[in-house]
C-alpha cells in the first residue's frame, strides 16, 4: 500500500501571505505511460464534506480560486495558496489514486497567524 | 447538477450490520467511467477510502476491510448500498457517499454531505 505523509500537520499563515503544503508517497504515483501524477488534492471546512482542488496533482479544478495552485512529481508534491484568505482556512488532504487502495494523507490544519 | 445523499442508521450495535444507501442524481452509474464510492471519516481524524463500484460494475473494496464489505448498485433507483458487517465501535464515523469521473482512478469530484454513525451498545 501507498502511505501518504503530509507536512506540517498545521501551519499558521498571516493573512495576505503564502501557505506551502507538502505531501509525500511511499512510492512514485507517476505513470510513466501516460506521464501524469496520480494524486489530488481536497480542502475541507468544518462541518462539510472534501472539496475537490486539484487533480493530476497540478489541474485546478473548475471554479478553484487561481491562488491555489499543485505542483511535483513522483513523490513530492506541494499545493500553494499565494496569498491566504480568510475563507482558505482548512484542513487540507492530498489523495493518490495511481493504485489501490487509495489512500490520504493525514491532513494540515491551516490556520491564521 | 451532481448530487449524492447518504442515507441509513445514525447508531448500530456493537456486531451489527450496517447498511448504507447512496441516493444520487444528475448523472447516471450507466454512463462510461463513471464510479461511485464510500469513505469516511473518523470524528476528528483523516479520510478512509472503504470501497467503490463503476458503471461496469467492476468493484474494489479496501483490503483490511474487504472481508466485512459489501458495494452494490441498483442503476434503475439511481442508487449505490453499503453494507460493513459486524460493526465495531472503531467503525464510528461520518460515512461520505462520493463520484468519480476518472475511469484510471478513484477520486472524488462530488461528494454527498455525509451522515454519521455511531457504534455503540
Amino acid at each position: 500500500d501507498i502511505v501518504m505523509t503530509q507536512s506540517p500537520d498545521s501551519l499558521p499563515v498571516s493573512l495576505g501571505e503564502r501557505a506551502t503544503i507538502s505531501c509525500k508517497s511511499s512510492q512514485s504515483v507517476l505513470n510513466s505511460s501516460n506521464k501524469k501524477n496520480y494524486l489530488v488534492w481536497y480542502q475541507q471546512k468544518p462541518g462539510q464534506p472534501p472539496k475537490l482542488l486539484v487533480y493530476w496533482a497540478s489541474t485546478r479544478e473548475s471554479g478553484v480560486p487561481d491562488r491555489f495552485s499543485g505542483s511535483g512529481s513522483g513523490t513530492d508534491f506541494t499545493l500553494t495558496i499565494s496569498s491566504l484568505q480568510a475563507e482558505d482556512v482548512a484542513v487540507y488532504y492530498c489523495q493518490q489514486f495511481y493504485s489501490t487502495p487509495v489512500s490520504f494523507g493525514q491532513g494540515t490544519k491551516l490556520e491564521i497567524k | 447538477q451532481i448530487t449524492l445523499k447518504e442515507s441509513g442508521p445514525t447508531l448500530v450495535k456493537p456486531t451489527q450490520t450496517l447498511t448504507l444507501t447512496c441516493t444520487f442524481s444528475g448523472f447516471s452509474l450507466r454512463t462510461s467511467g463513471v464510479g461511485v464510492g464510500w469513505i469516511r471519516q473518523p470524528p476528528g481524524k483523516a479520510l478512509e477510502w472503504l470501497a467503490v463500484i463503476y458503471w461496469d460494475d467492476d468493484k474494489r473494496y479496501s483490503p483490511s476491510l474487504k472481508s466485512r464489505l459489501t458495494i452494490t448498485k441498483d442503476t434503475s433507483k439511481d442508487q449505490v448500498v453499503l453494507t460493513l458487517t459486524n460493526m465495531d465501535p472503531v467503525d464510528t464515523a461520518t460515512y461520505y457517499c462520493a463520484h468519480s469521473r476518472e475511469p484510471s482512478g478513484f477520486w472524488v469530484d462530488y461528494w454527498g454531505q455525509g451522515t454519521l454513525v455511531t457504534v455503540s451498545s
